[in-house]
């Protein structure tokens, strides 16, 4: 069993739409990352989370440490958020596991 | 401001052949630094890991090794390619201590045929 699953694997959206993808862990972590990977393959790292709930535009990442879990809502979605968004945990020291990711795709 | 620079992105490489990819940071100084893989349909996974200069550890058995021979530079190399070692090849630094962001590079997508 992987130490960090995402769910769902794939999405697809109408532009416009409201979206969640959601990222659960199985090991104490000192930090959560949300990535985006663009189809190119470059990554970029969205937000860093410890607690609580963090906004940047668009995007609002949350994280429940008690229920370890985090959700990364995408609203008014458009085509260009179509990317892989990968849910990445930080434990102590330089340990981190990544999930397999979450494909989107926005269709106009 | 921290760059991250990462090269080459393409790479076609014949079985057998060796490999050197080069990643190096700028704007910083002591980072660690991080050599991912990505196979097709597969998460990240990280190869190897470095808290400064000589100081290397591996998270996973394989073909593969890796240098800090200069504080901002990282480099992944093999001796010999396997079909298997066909991937996304993701160099990633962040800072050593703290909860701080994590910054990739643009990554090196190797094809070995």
């Amino acid at each position: 069993k992987n130490e960090v699953e995402q769910s769902p694997q794939n999405l697809t959206a109408q532009e416009g739409e409201f979206i969640t993808i959601n990222c659960s862990y199985s090991v104490g972590i000192s930090a959560l990352h949300w990535l985006q990977q663009h189809p190119g393959g470059g990554i970029v790292s969205l937000f860093m989370l410890s607690s609580g709930k963090k906004k940047h535009g668009r995007l609002i990442a949350t994280i429940n440490i008690q229920e370890k879990h985090s959700s990364l809502h995408i609203t008014a979605s458009h085509p260009r958020d179509s990317a892989v968004y990968i849910c990445a945990v930080r434990r102590s020291g330089n340990q981190f596991y990544f999930g397999t990711g979450t494909s989107l795709t926005v269709i106009p | 401001s921290q760059t991250i620079h990462q090269w080459p992105a393409t790479l076609v490489q014949p079985v057998g052949s060796p490999l050197s990819l080069e990643c190096t940071v700028e704007g910083t100084s002591n980072p660690n630094l991080y050599w991912y893989r990505q196979a097709a349909g597969r998460g990240l996974q990280l190869l190897f890991y470095s808290v400064g200069i000589g100081q290397i550890s591996s998270e996973v058995p394989q073909n593969l090794s890796a240098s800090r021979p200069q504080d901002r530079q990282f480099i992944l190399s093999s001796k010999k390619l396997l079909l298997s070692d066909s991937g996304f090849y993701l160099c990633a630094w962040s800072y050593g201590t703290g909860n701080y962001g994590y910054t990739f590079g643009s990554g090196t997508r190797l094809t070995v045929v």
